[in-house]
């Protein structure tokens, strides 16, 4: 069975700060890779996603994520947070057979402090 | 640029009632899954549809149902709801160019008393 672990529930951190957000999955087939940010009382809008190529992809909003296959990992990063920042981060793979759904890690909350 | 719309925004129900949600999907995206979040958890699929045919079916009840109609946009049909039904209902849309990515629509909050 395919899952997506996200260790860190919440993670504090002071603006300004570096940050990265953990995500590792588990999958028998190969996956597409994707960070979705929730900010309160909102849809999930997509940060950034790794279908091949350059395991270092950039997205929106100055956050980036590396894959690392032997790993199994995608942790996303930003150097420098801002209060605006403060949102639950969703790690999501999709595999990459026939099946249409998105398999979602339990989120991360990023709470950026004055 | 156009993103997938979602109505009602927000849905309040008595148990046993009945509730449709509405997914408009973002123009020339054929491809359309319903997703339930419930308070603080993480989506989980329910179900999806490609060129109007049921194309992936994940945890959807029994007294759920879905369509996708001839202009592209689903409703998800709830039925003898329950209190547990509480959540936001999540609907995303792809193009058949983009199939692995999928763009996430507001989400209709529904409250079951």
């Amino acid at each position: 069975a395919q899952s997506v672990t996200q260790l860190d529930s919440q993670v504090p951190v002071f603006e300004e700060a570096p940050v990265e957000l953990r995500c590792n999955y588990s999958s028998s087939v190969s996956v597409y890779l994707f960070w979705y940010v929730q900010y309160p009382n909102q849809g999930l809008q997509l940060l950034l996603k790794y279908l091949s190529g350059s395991t270092l992809v950039k997205g929106i909003n100055g956050f980036e994520a590396e894959f690392n296959k032997s790993q199994t990992s995608f942790h996303l990063r930003k150097p420098s947070v801002h209060i605006s920042d403060t949102a639950e981060y969703f790690c999501a793979v999709r595999l990459m057979d026939s099946s249409y759904k998105m398999i979602f890690g339990s989120g991360t909350r990023l709470l950026v402090r004055p | 640029a156009a993103g997938v719309i979602q109505s009602p925004r927000h849905l309040i129900k008595e148990k046993r009632e009945t509730a449709t949600l509405k997914c408009y999907p973002i123009p020339r995206h054929d491809t359309v899954y319903w997703y339930q979040q419930g308070p603080g958890q993480d989506p989980q699929f329910l179900i999806s549809f490609y060129e109007k045919m049921q194309s992936d079916k994940g945890s959807i009840p029994d007294r759920f149902s879905a369509q996708q109609f001839s202009d592209y946009h689903s409703e998800l049909n709830m039925s003898s709801l329950e209190l547990g039904d509480s959540a936001l209902y999540f609907c995303a849309s792809s193009p058949w160019t983009e199939q692995e990515t999928q763009y996430f629509g507001p989400g209709t909050r529904l409250l079951v008393l």
